[in-house]
C-alpha cells in the first residue's frame, strides 16, 4: 500500500499560483495518482488524475516526474473559493476492486 | 443529471441503537463505496459494493454492514452504536471496479449521544 505525505497546511493570496507537492515513495507500477478537493461538510470532489508526466484540465495541472515518487498539484490563480482541503491519493487496486486511501490532506487557506 | 444522493443528511441516535443510511449512485454508475470521516480527518474506507456483493472491506468491525440493490443503490447499517461512531458518512459511486475517479455525495452527519 503506497503511503502519501503532503504538507498539513498552506496559505496563499488570491490570484497566486499554488503548488502542493505530495510524496509517494512506494508507488506501485499500476497505481495512478489522484487528487481530491473537499470543502467543509461536503464530500470530496475529484480534481485530476495522472500516471506520468503532465496532465492538465480546466481546474488544475498535475506534474509527475519520471520516477513517480512524487507529484505536484498546481492551481493557477487561486481565488477565495479554492480554500479547501486537498488530498493526494495513490490508487489502491486489489484485483479488480479499488478503494481510495485518504490521508489528512493539505488545508489550503486563500486570503485577499 | 443527479449526482450521488444520500439520506438522511443529519441523524441523531442513542448509544446501542441501530442506524441505516442510504445512497443512490450517480446515473450510470454501478459501484458504491462507503467512507467514514471523523472531524479533522480524511475519509476512511469502510467497504465497496459491486454487482450486489461486497468486494473489498476496510478495517471496520462487523457492526458495519451493507447492501447493494439491483438498481445499484446501497445501504450502510451500523449496529450497537458507539459514541465513536459519530462522524460524517460518505457514499461514493464510480463506474466499474478499479476506477479511482469517484463521485461523492454530501454525506450523512451521524451523531451518537
Amino acid at each position: 500500500l503506497a503511503k502519501t505525505t503532503q504538507p498539513i497546511s498552506m496559505d496563499s493570496y488570491e490570484g497566486q499560483e499554488v503548488n502542493i507537492t505530495c510524496s509517494h515513495n512506494n508507488i506501485a507500477t499500476n497505481d495512478y495518482i489522484t487528487w481530491y478537493q473537499q470543502f467543509p461538510s461536503q464530500g470530496p470532489r475529484f480534481i485530476i488524475q495522472g500516471y506520468k508526466t503532465k496532465v492538465t484540465n480546466e481546474v488544475a495541472s498535475l506534474f509527475i516526474p519520471a520516477d513517480r515518487k512524487s507529484s505536484t498539484l498546481s492551481l493557477p490563480r487561486v481565488s477565495l473559493s479554492d480554500t479547501a482541503v486537498y488530498y493526494c491519493l495513490v490508487g489502491d487496486r486489489t484485483g479488480t476492486a479499488s478503494k481510495l486511501t485518504f490521508g489528512t490532506g493539505t488545508r489550503l487557506q486563500v486570503t485577499l | 443529471d443527479a449526482g450521488v444522493t444520500q439520506s438522511p443528511t443529519h441523524l441523531i441516535k442513542t448509544r446501542g441503537q441501530q442506524v441505516t443510511l442510504r445512497c443512490s449512485p450517480k446515473s450510470g454508475h454501478d459501484t458504491v463505496s462507503w467512507y467514514q470521516q471523523a472531524l479533522g480527518q480524511g475519509p476512511q474506507f469502510i467497504f465497496q459494493y459491486y454487482e450486489e456483493e461486497e468486494r473489498q472491506r476496510g478495517n471496520f468491525p462487523d457492526r458495519f454492514s451493507g447492501h447493494q440493490f439491483p438498481n445499484y443503490s446501497s445501504e450502510l447499517n451500523v449496529n450497537a452504536l458507539l459514541l465513536g461512531d459519530s462522524a460524517l458518512y460518505l457514499c461514493a459511486s464510480s463506474f466499474e471496479l478499479g476506477n479511482t475517479e469517484a463521485f461523492f455525495g454530501q454525506g450523512t452527519r451521524l451523531t451518537v449521544v
